[in-house]
């Protein structure tokens, strides 16, 4: 069956701070991966996604970048964090090719910029 | 406008209640709908997936869809406080190979014992 791993769990990160968000999923080959922000009373933000290595699409204009170095290997970076990069970040996949739309999530990285 | 719009609640109910959520929503290519629901602290977890028209059964959750009137809903029959959740709908025009989702901005459920 297929999984989606998502670390850390928390992370406290000053602000100037570079951050690093891993993600990778297991049991299926070329996925779509997507990286989202929610944050309180904003809903699900989409980040960025991929549908393949080295194939990034940014959805909103900010101080993070995503990289895909490998099948099912997500990375979602920053050089220096903003306070306002606070938030709850997700990583989730859907198979590739048309079909049934639906995400799966990973367990989200709670990240608190001081 | 937004595209989609949800009541955040917070809504609270006693135990066995049906419970009634919904979105309305403004794009009229909208085909696929989803439910999610979102434990404190968890990534969200699909619980109903619609094509089009209709209504969806599974187990307590019932989903449904009324196009015409771009308005989709979820029942939850029975409700226990393990339903204790936000629950998030989300739709899109397509299922090609972005599948660039359109999320509401949940609402907050309590079922209370």
């Amino acid at each position: 069956s297929q999984t989606i791993h998502q670390w850390p769990a928390t992370l406290v990160q000053p602000v100037g701070s570079p951050l690093s968000l891993e993600c990778t999923v297991e049991g299926t080959s070329n996925p779509n991966l997507y990286w989202y922000r929610q944050a309180a009373g904003r809903g699900l933000q989409l980040l960025f996604y991929s549908v393949g290595i080295g194939q990034i699409s940014s959805e909103v204009p900010q101080n993070l970048s995503a990289s895909r170095p490998q099948d099912r290997q997500f990375i979602l970076s920053s050089k220096k964090l903003l306070l306002s990069d606070s938030g709850f970040y997700l990583c989730a996949w859907t198979p590739r090719g048309p079909g049934r739309a639906g995400y799966t999530f990973g367990s989200g990285t709670r990240l608190t910029v001081v | 406008q937004k595209e989609v719009e949800q009541d955040p609640g917070p809504l609270s109910v006693p135990e066995g209640a049906i419970v009634s959520l919904n979105c309305t929503y403004s794009n009229s290519a909208f085909q696929y709908f989803m439910w999610y629901r979102q434990y404190s602290r968890k990534g969200p977890e699909l619980l109903m997936y619609t094509y089009s028209s209709g209504n969806k059964e599974d187990g307590r959750f019932t989903a449904q869809v009324d196009k015409s009137s771009k308005y989709i809903s979820l029942f939850i029959r029975d409700s226990q406080p393990s339903d204790s959740a936000t629950y998030l709908c989300a739709m899109s025009s397509n299922a090609g190979n972005n599948r660039k989702l359109i999320w509401g901005l949940g609402t907050s459920l309590a079922v209370n014992p």
